[in-house]
């Protein structure tokens, strides 16, 4: 099974920053990759797919790129409501459909 | 608009079973897979198991192979997950979820909290 690591496991920024979260598989594959943001008591809601591909009405600020075994999510300028948990999901190997252990973005 | 309703929380005993129904409208079901998703308190996710919609065909991780049962109901667009003998550690919010396209999950279920405790 493909394994995936993210980091930072935390990130501490300002509103108006760039942040970046890297998600690291174990073995190469395409570009199968989700992203998704995940409130306090909510469902996770996809952000990102097809490792660059934006989700219908996710703001353009949220960007994603990578292949193989490195990926990455972008937020341009970190607003308040993006302060939330972020975890990466693989759907190559079909299934199982591991997500990273997530990263948690706080307000500095 | 698409719709996925889960029934509602429950409080087990240790050894007992646990089934969560998770009812679908907005789109026809039989099109796509759903996904059973955990997240234990303070926890990241952990993916549970796949069924398809359109032939019933499942896929579990081997953690839970003898202990999960995902079924479908298509005549009321319904999809079950069942977990038996279950553990304290099987505390957490349980989520079904859309599978579109194999390339994500959308939308999810609003969770449901099964707490295992003697």
């Amino acid at each position: 099974d493909i394994q995936l690591t993210q980091s930072p496991s935390f990130l501490s920024a300002s509103v108006g920053d760039r942040v970046t979260i890297t998600c690291r598989a174990s073995q190469g594959f395409s570009n199968y990759l989700a992203w998704y943001q995940q409130k306090p008591g909510k469902a996770p809601q996809v952000l990102i797919y097809a490792a660059s591909t934006l989700q219908t009405g996710v703001p353009s600020r949220f960007s994603g790129s990578g292949s193989g075994t490195e990926f990455t999510l972008t937020i341009s300028s970190v607003q308040p409501e993006d302060f939330a948990t972020y975890y990466c999901q693989q759907l190559n190997s079909y299934p199982p459909y591991t997500f990273g252990q997530g990263t948690k973005l706080e307000i500095k | 608009q698409v719709h996925l309703v889960q029934s509602g929380a429950e409080v087990k005993k240790p050894g007992a079973s646990v089934k969560v129904s998770c009812r679908t409208s907005g789109y026809t079901f039989t099109n796509y897979d759903i996904s059973w998703v955990r997240q234990a308190p303070g926890q990241g996710l952990e993916w549970m198991g796949w069924i398809s919609a359109y032939t019933g065909n499942t896929n579990y991780p081997q953690k839970l192979q003898g202990r999960l049962i995902m079924t479908t109901d298509t005549s009321t667009s319904t999809a079950y997950m069942e977990l038996r003998s279950l553990k304290s550690d099987d505390t957490a919010v349980y989520y079904c979820a859309r599978v579109v396209g194999g390339e994500f999950f959308d939308p999810w279920g609003q969770g449901t909290l099964v707490t295992v405790s003697s």
